[in-house]
């Protein structure tokens, strides 16, 4: 089975600070593809960053960032300089041959003025 | 990114009507669409993949005569409720399969059941 955890329900940061939302995932498939999604209060899914698990390079959007650890199966998200926008539920994801999202539990982030 | 709409936005409905949900891919055709569904503060669940010209896969648990997937055209998805209850209120959510690995979500539904 695909399992994705996300071990911190809720996280808080103040303004301009930076903030890591960890995630670990179990596969034993060779080949896939890793998300973090946005939900913020609209509950509109937005697309934050990807990584494909063959590229060793961490992905990198602007002020959003990603730690793969490929081997310790980690996926760890970092805001740098935290907006009031960044205020949402994150979702990390997996996905692997046949298009099917397997998704964390959520991290609930509130970024404080 | 793709565009993905869903209608109604929201929906409320008395108990044991049928409600459907459409989910439209506007700029590309999607062979594949997915069916979510999600409680408050809680992680998306997958409740079945909709293939088009085909039947829906249904996860387990997910009762197939309860919610029928239609997915009639390469734009097109519905979702209907039939003779829904309380306990269907929910927020559903569909996303369309765009290359490998890729899918791009809707606004979702918010279907209350009184």
């Amino acid at each position: 089975a695909q399992t994705v955890t996300q071990s911190q329900p809720e996280m808080s940061v103040q303004e301009a600070e930076t903030v890591t939302l960890s995630c670990t995932y179990d596969t034993s498939e060779s080949n896939y593809y890793l998300f973090w999604y946005k939900q913020p209060p609209s509950r509109q899914m937005i697309l934050v960053i990807r990584q494909e698990a063959y590229k060793q390079q961490n992905a990198t959007e602007n002020r959003f960032s990603v730690n793969f650890q490929k081997a310790a199966k980690s996926f760890s998200l970092k805001i740098s300089d935290s907006q009031l926008g960044d205020t949402a539920m994150y979702f990390c994801a997996s996905v692997y041959t046949g298009n099917q999202f397997y998704f964390g539990t959520g991290t609930s982030l509130t970024v404080i003025p | 990114g793709a565009v993905v709409s869903q209608h109604p936005s929201r929906v409320i409905c008395k108990s044991g009507t049928s409600v459907k949900i459409e989910c439209r891919s506007l700029d590309f055709q999607a062979t594949t669409m997915f069916w979510y569904r999600q409680f408050p503060k809680k992680s998306l669940m997958l409740m079945a993949t909709s293939n088009e010209g085909s039947k829906a896969t249904y996860e387990q648990g997910v009762e197939k005569d309860k919610f029928l997937i239609n997915h009639a055209s390469l734009t097109l998805s519905t979702l209907t409720v039939t003779s829904a209850h309380p306990e269907d209120s929910s927020f559903y959510i569909c996303s369309v399969s765009h290359g490998n690995y890729e899918q791009y979500f809707g606004p979702g539904t918010r279907l209350t059941v009184t």
